[in-house]
């Protein structure tokens, strides 16, 4: 079964730092790129970062560019979002998705995982 | 960054009937990489259409998209009680790589 699995969440002061992995299983991780999306409470989808299969190329929505650092590791099959400086807006359900490049969309979603960041 | 403008905001209908979505970009969407998806509360999104018309496995052949440039249409040619969710466009192109859009809530009337 193709699976994705988001850990790392939880509640954290503004300024601090959380890192959030995404554990891949069921299909070749190698093979695809992949995208971090966020939904803070009762919005609305906001794609956040994108790393393409080998990790040579890197997006960064504009909100959170020069805070958060995308990055994967293919012999673990898992993808990472380290996430510095956190603020408030930050708050959010953060999902990974797959995002066959053929599709330039995202086929597969995990469950996400909860970033709370408040003092 | 290509922004995408979803309406209406919220779309009331009952069940049979069809239901026609909007979402048009501020600047045409690179070789069409338009998506539609569909969430429904507490769950993660679904991808339904790629490509701007190209359903994603299992959707139903009920559900289909349309369009170009700037200018997209998702439809669900007879409402069924699950299909009453938030529908979301997506595009792939421009500065900034992926954009959403607003969302649009169908609802039951």
């Amino acid at each position: 079964e193709v699976q994705l699995v988001e850990s790392g969440g939880g509640l954290v002061q503004p300024g601090e730092s959380l890192r959030l992995s995404c554990a891949a299983s069921g299909f070749t991780f190698s093979s695809y790129e992949m995208s971090w999306v966020r939904q803070a409470p009762g919005k609305g989808l906001e794609w956040v970062s994108f790393i393409t299969s080998g990790g040579r190329t890197i997006y960064y929505a504009d909100s959170v560019k020069g805070r958060f650092t995308i990055s994967r590791d293919n012999a673990r099959n898992s993808l990472y979002l380290q996430m510095n400086g956190l603020r408030a807006e930050d708050t959010a359900v953060y999902y990974c998705a797959r995002c066959p490049w053929s599709y330039r969309a995202m086929d597969v979603w995990g469950r996400g995982t909860t970033v709370t960041v408040s003092s | 960054e290509i922004v995408l403008t979803q309406s209406p905001g919220t779309l009331s209908l009952s069940p049979g009937e069809r239901a026609t979505l909007s979402c048009r970009a501020s600047q045409s969407v690179s070789s069409n990489y338009l998506a539609w998806y569909q969430q429904k509360p507490g769950q993660a999104p679904r991808l339904l259409i790629y490509g701007a018309s190209t359903r994603a496995t299992g959707v139903p052949d009920g559900i289909s998209g349309s369009g170009s440039g700037t200018d997209f249409t998702l439809t669900i040619s007879r409402l069924e009680p699950e299909d009453f969710a938030v529908y979301y466009c997506q595009q792939y192109g421009g500065s900034s790589p992926i954009t959403f859009g607003q969302g649009t809530r169908l609802e039951i009337k």
